[in-house]
């Protein structure tokens, strides 16, 4: 069964510091692998997108690692901003012919003044 | 530009009603999707369009749940009758092309259900 899980599930740091989100996926074929940003009622936003053959990718502050040998990932903010605050999901992607994708439930990020 | 316009942004109905959801894709996209996102959770595949044509709604509730797409561009989401257990948020999101690694999925801000 195709499923993405994340850890943890809410984290609360201090602005300015850095945190790490981790992901596990069990996913045949695997596409890419993205993470998103959803601000509360708001849409999600892309944040990274990477495939088989990339093992990190960065956006600002955000870098995402990928290994798919033991099929984890992981978001890593740096310099926590209070606009950070956030749920941050992963997706994996399977490869399907067609793009179909497996969403985790998120980390809910609290970045505390 | 423009990104995924959605309506309306929020929707308050009474079980048993029926209710319709809008979106428009970002021009040129193929691929247009509908989501369900229940709070706290991530969100659920209900519908996946490549141009006017279906190519996955095997979690789309038929007996309850209509999706089109005429014409390949803007697409309909339809509830009737409504439950309560549809309160959520209904995500409509687009991409460029079906395939392929790396193309951005660009997701609206969603419309807000409530039933009572």
């Amino acid at each position: 069964k195709n499923q993405v899980e994340q850890s943890p599930q809410s984290l609360i740091i201090l602005e300015g510091k850095n945190c790490t989100l981790q992901c596990n996926y069990t996913v045949s074929p695997f596409s890419n692998l993205r993470w998103y940003k959803q601000d509360t009622g708001r849409g999600p936003v892309s944040l990274t997108i990477m495939t088989f053959s990339e093992n990190t990718k960065s956006n600002g502050r955000y870098t995402a690692t990928l290994d798919a040998d033991t099929k984890q990932s992981s978001l890593h903010i740096t310099a926590s901003q209070l606009s950070d605050s956030a749920s941050y999901i992963c997706v994996v992607s399977v490869n399907t012919g067609f793009q179909k994708l497996v969403f985790g439930t998120g980390t809910r990020l609290l970045v505390s003044p | 530009e423009a990104g995924v316009a959605q309506s309306p942004r929020y929707k308050i109905i009474e079980k048993r009603q029926s209710v319709a959801f809008w979106c428009n894709p970002i021009s040129g996209h193929a691929t247009l999707y509908w989501y369900q996102q229940i709070l706290g959770q991530g969100p659920k595949l209900l519908i996946q369009f490549q141009n006017n044509g279906v190519v996955d709604d095997s979690q789309l509730p038929k007996d309850r749940f209509s999706a089109e797409r005429l014409k390949g561009v803007d697409s309909t989401l339809k509830i009737q009758p409504a439950k309560l257990e549809d309160s959520a948020v209904y995500l409509c999101a687009s991409s460029f092309r079906r395939e392929g690694s790396g193309n951005t999925i660009y997701f609206g801000e969603g419309s807000w259900l409530t039933v009572v």
